[in-house]
């Protein structure tokens, strides 16, 4: 099976860098993927690392390690839009079309 | 273009009775998903379709069904609903190829009394 652990909440200030762990127990993964979702929308899709290492992608970067089970999102120069929840999800290796996702890290960005 | 659409967006049951939740997707993926979140639990997995005429079990299937109608459509039936599966669901695709993007719809709302 997967499980993958997040901070149920993290707060930060406007232009501020804020790093979102993610943690995982799996039997096989594929990498690790991070998705954006702002209250009451759909989720999107942000980033992903099939290796080990770190992944940028504008202010977001994307970071795994899975020697240490472990991975992150950091997000640098926050903006106010940026307050939304935050999931990692893992794709199955034993069967590449199950998803599994965290429960979800709420990000509040203060003024 | 109008991405993973979904019908209706909210929706509200009495035990016992049925629906069916419709999903569209106008990108010609080959996937499609059905997940339900639940506050505080992220995302779970109920049924996929890999391809046209295939269906799934996810983590949660209990108490669903689910049909490829064509590779645009991809439909959840309660048949029996309960309190239980008062939740957001969300439907989603995923391109042959592009092995990690999942595109999701809006949700759709449904609360069972």
């Amino acid at each position: 099976g997967q499980s993958l652990e997040q901070p149920s909440e993290v707060t930060a200030v406007e232009g501020a860098i804020v790093q979102i762990n993610c943690t995982y127990q799996t039997s096989g993964f594929y990498g690790l993927s991070w998705y954006q979702q702002h209250d009451g929308g759909a989720p999107t899709f942000l980033s992903y690392n099939a290796l080990d290492g770190l992944e940028e992608t504008g202010r977001f970067s994307s970071f795994l390690s899975r020697s240490d089970s472990y991975g992150y999102l950091l997000l640098q120069e926050l903006q106010m839009k940026d307050s939304a929840s935050y999931f990692c999800a893992v794709r199955d290796a034993g069967n590449f079309n199950k998803f599994y996702f965290g429960s979800g890290t709420k990000l509040n960005v203060k003024p | 273009n109008a991405g993973v659409t979904q019908t209706p967006k909210f929706q509200v049951l009495k035990t016992g009775q049925s629906m069916t939740l419709q999903c569209a997707q106008d990108m010609n993926h080959n996937s499609m998903y059905w997940y339900r979140q639940d506050p505080g639990m992220g995302l779970r997995l109920i049924y996929y379709s890999a391809s046209e005429g295939t269906t799934d079990k996810g983590e949660v299937p209990n108490g669903y069904n689910v049909s490829r109608l064509n590779k645009r459509e991809f439909s959840l039936r309660l048949e029996s609903a309960a309190p239980s599966q008062t939740s957001v669901y969300f439907c989603a695709s995923r391109p042959q190829g592009a092995r990690e993007t999942q595109y999701f719809g809006p949700g759709t709302r449904l609360l069972v009394l």
